[in-house]
């Protein structure tokens, strides 16, 4: 299994773009989830799902959109991009409720 | 005040040393508690699960106080390979994950 992968990797954004972010999961994880991480805030939670075609908001949803098709990708764009949200991005899937969260590698977003 | 609080460090500590780390939860309501560990510029892997009796995984020992409202992370015989971020995590009643900003452990020769 590849598990959870992410791309890209790295991204650099003019402040206005809109772009996406890939994250797709081979487990058949139910649950998957986007967070960001920054510098002395800790990982905060996005958007995410609890199975295909069930979205909701996390705690820091205001310029993302999700959607969940599929149980394997769960992808997450960004409408017009701003320099707040430079950011390290972070895709988790788990089984279910109560279990164990897998993350992926990771995407750096720079916007400038 | 965020709802789980940790010390960033860095604790720089020798190999061979014991070092702990606290964290503090706000929410009374919160229902499990983990240690993640991230390594620098990785992903948070899961480290270990801490249980309200206290459970140890090789050098790893994880304790719950309830009544004060915080978890623990003892690490004995520090290696070098522990050098990471320490990233302290609750979970309500809501199934979400709070994460703490992470403790910061630099193990040195």
């Amino acid at each position: 299994n590849a598990g959870v992968t992410q791309t890209p990797k790295f991204q650099v954004l003019k402040t206005g773009q809109s772009m996406t972010l890939q994250c797709a999961q081979d487990m058949n994880h139910e649950y998957m989830s986007w967070y960001r991480q920054d510098p002395g805030m800790g990982l905060r939670l996005i958007h995410y799902s609890v199975g295909a075609g069930i979205t909701d908001q996390g705690e820091v949803p205001n310029g993302y959109n999700v959607s969940r098709s599929t149980t394997e990708d769960f992808p997450l764009r960004l409408l017009s991009a701003a320099p707040s949200q430079t950011s390290v991005y972070f895709c988790a899937s788990r089984p279910g409720q109560g279990y164990e969260q897998y993350f992926g590698p990771g995407t750096r977003l720079t916007v400038t | 005040r965020k709802e789980v609080e940790q010390d960033p460090g860095p604790f720089n500590v020798p190999e061979g040393a014991t070092v702990a780390f606290n964290c503090t939860y706000s929410n009374s309501a919160s229902q499990s508690f983990f240690w993640y560990r991230q390594d620098c510029r990785k992903e948070p892997k899961l480290l270990m699960s801490v249980y309200s009796s206290g459970n140890e995984d090789g050098r790893f020992t994880a304790q719950l106080n309830r009544a004060s409202q915080y978890i623990s992370l003892l690490i004995r015989d520090s290696k070098l390979s522990d050098s990471a971020t320490y990233l302290c995590v609750s979970r309500g009643n809501t199934d979400k994950l709070i994460f703490g900003t992470g403790t910061r452990l630099q193990v040195f020769p």
